[in-house]
């Protein structure tokens, strides 16, 4: 069964620490997406990806970083995390090509700033 | 640019009525997708439907039903005889034809089926 892995489901972490939320995928996706989801704010893009060390800002980046060092994995880090980045992170795949085939979704990490 | 809104926040039901999610789009493109998906509290999303510019016709998926207007830049999505098991929250979104793929969402509505 063909699946987007994210690390972790819960995490909590403290204002200031440098976070890392990984994401792997299994069916060998050009591009990859990192979303949050907020509470009357639907899915808001963050950063995304189309190839290994390739990346390029969505709507949020600020405060935000990715590495993509391998076609499988895309990694969201927060530099300094902040209590306003507490979120559902939601991290997706699709391959690439003409038209538009939607995402594979991973199953979400809530992550809490304190 | 491109949007989606979907202007019901909540919608809630008895089991076994039917209930029609409303999603209206924006785009300047002439080529391009739509789609829905289903959240249950589980947290993942899951794929239920795409459509393109080019196919307007409505779509039947046993209980699932879903109108595609280019008159009304609308993409509705009906539940035919609702069941508990639907509760969920349904994002409609819409893609540019490009090879990065980037998806826009709306902004959710959650439905509620009470037994």
């Amino acid at each position: 069964d063909v699946k987007v892995t994210q690390s972790s489901r819960y995490l909590v972490k403290r204002t200031g620490e440098k976070v890392f939320l990984e994401c792997v995928q299994d069916m060998d996706h050009e591009n990859m997406f990192w979303y949050r989801q907020d509470p009357g704010l639907g899915l808001r893009l963050i950063y995304f990806s189309y190839d290994v060390k390739m990346k390029e800002k969505g709507d949020i980046p600020e405060g935000y970083s990715v590495s993509r060092e391998k076609k499988e994995r895309f990694s969201l880090i927060l530099e300094s995390a902040s209590t306003n980045q507490t979120s559902m992170y939601l991290c997706a795949s699709s391959p690439t090509g003409t038209g538009s085939y939607g995402y594979t979704f991973g199953s979400g990490t809530r992550l809490t700033v304190v | 640019a491109q949007k989606v809104t979907q202007a019901q926040t909540e919608i809630s039901v008895v089991e076994k009525e039917d209930v029609t999610l409303d999603c209206v789009y924006e785009t300047r493109d002439t080529t391009y997708y739509l789609f829905w998906y289903k959240q249950p509290p589980s947290g993942e999303l899951v794929f239920l439907i795409r459509r393109n510019s080019f196919d307007e016709q409505n779509e039947i998926s046993g209980r699932y039903s879903w109108n595609f207007q280019k008159s009304t830049s609308s993409f509705n999505f009906t539940i035919t005889a609702s069941q508990v098991v639907d509760s969920a929250v349904y994002f409609c979104a819409l893609s540019e034809n490009t090879g990065f793929q980037k998806l826009v969402f709306g902004t959710g509505t959650r439905l509620l089926v009470s037994p």
